[in-house]
C-alpha cells in the first residue's frame, strides 16, 4: 500500500491550464478505472472533484477534467482561477478492497 | 442534507486505546459503505478502513491492521473506529467518509476529529 506519486507543487497564472499527474503501478492505477480526485482547501475537508477517472459530480465546474493512460492518471484544470488554489489528491482502488491516496499536490495560482 | 459528525478525538498516551464515533444524518445510512480516512498534521490523506453497508466485510490499511477495528450500528446511523495500541504516528485528523460508489468515490466527508498520541 505505497502512496501514489504526485508532484509536490504546481503553479499557473489565471486563465491558464495546468495538469497534475498521479503515478501508480500495475497494482492499482493501471489495473482499474477507479481513480478519483479531491480538492482540499486550507483547514477544510476534502471535496470530490472527479471520480471513475473522468466523471464529474454534479456541481463541479467543467473546467476540471480527468484522464488516465497506463499507470498514470491526470487532473487538468483549465481557465485557472484564484479560487482553485488548494491541495489536490488522487485516489485509486488498490485491489483486495483497499484504497490508496497520492501524496498530494499544492496548486498555486500566481 | 447529508451530515457526518465525528467525535471522540483527544490526547492519548502511546499504547492506550481510543474510540471514535461518527453520527450520520440526512441519508439512508444502511445503504452506504463507510470509510475512515486520516491526515497527519501538515501531511497528506491516508485511507484507514472500510466497512460494507451491512457491516459484513471490513478491510484495513496495513498500517493499522490488527490494532484498529471499524464497526457500525445501522439502527443508530453511527460508525465507529476502535483504536488500540496507539502510536505517535497515529496522530492525525480522522475523517468519517461516505462512499458513493466503487470503493474510491467519497462524496461526503465529516469535519474531522483530531487524535493526538503523546506522552
Amino acid at each position: 500500500q505505497s502512496a501514489l506519486t504526485q508532484p509536490a507543487s504546481v503553479s499557473g497564472s489565471p486563465g491558464q491550464s495546468i495538469t497534475i499527474s498521479c503515478t501508480g503501478t500495475s497494482s492499482e492505477v493501471e489495473s482499474y478505472n477507479l481513480v478519483s480526485w479531491y480538492q482540499q482547501l486550507p483547514d477544510k475537508a476534502p471535496k470530490l472533484m472527479i471520480y471513475e477517472v473522468n466523471k464529474r459530480p454534479s456541481g463541479v465546474s467543467n473546467r476540471f477534467s480527468g484522464s488516465k493512460s497506463g499507470n498514470m492518471a491526470s487532473l487538468t484544470i483549465s481557465g485557472l482561477q484564484a479560487e482553485d488554489e488548494a491541495d489536490y489528491y488522487c485516489c485509486s482502488y488498490a485491489g483486495s478492497s483497499t484504497v490508496v491516496f497520492g501524496g498530494g499536490t499544492k496548486l498555486t495560482v500566481l | 442534507q447529508v451530515q457526518l459528525v465525528e467525535s471522540g478525538g483527544g490526547v492519548v498516551q502511546p499504547g492506550r486505546s481510543l474510540t471514535l464515533s461518527c453520527t450520520a444524518s440526512g441519508f439512508n445510512f444502511r445503504s452506504y459503505g463507510m470509510h475512515w480516512v486520516r491526515q497527519a498534521p501538515g501531511k497528506g490523506l491516508e485511507w484507514v478502513a472500510i466497512i460494507w453497508y451491512d457491516g459484513s466485510k471490513k478491510y484495513y490499511a496495513d498500517s493499522v491492521k490488527g490494532r484498529f477495528t471499524i464497526s457500525r450500528d445501522n439502527s443508530m446511523s453511527t460508525l465507529h473506529l476502535q483504536m488500540n495500541t496507539l502510536k505517535a504516528e497515529d496522530t492525525a485528523v480522522y475523517y468519517c467518509v461516505r462512499e458513493l460508489v466503487d470503493l474510491v468515490t467519497f462524496d461526503y466527508w465529516g469535519q474531522g476529529t483530531l487524535v493526538t498520541v503523546s506522552s
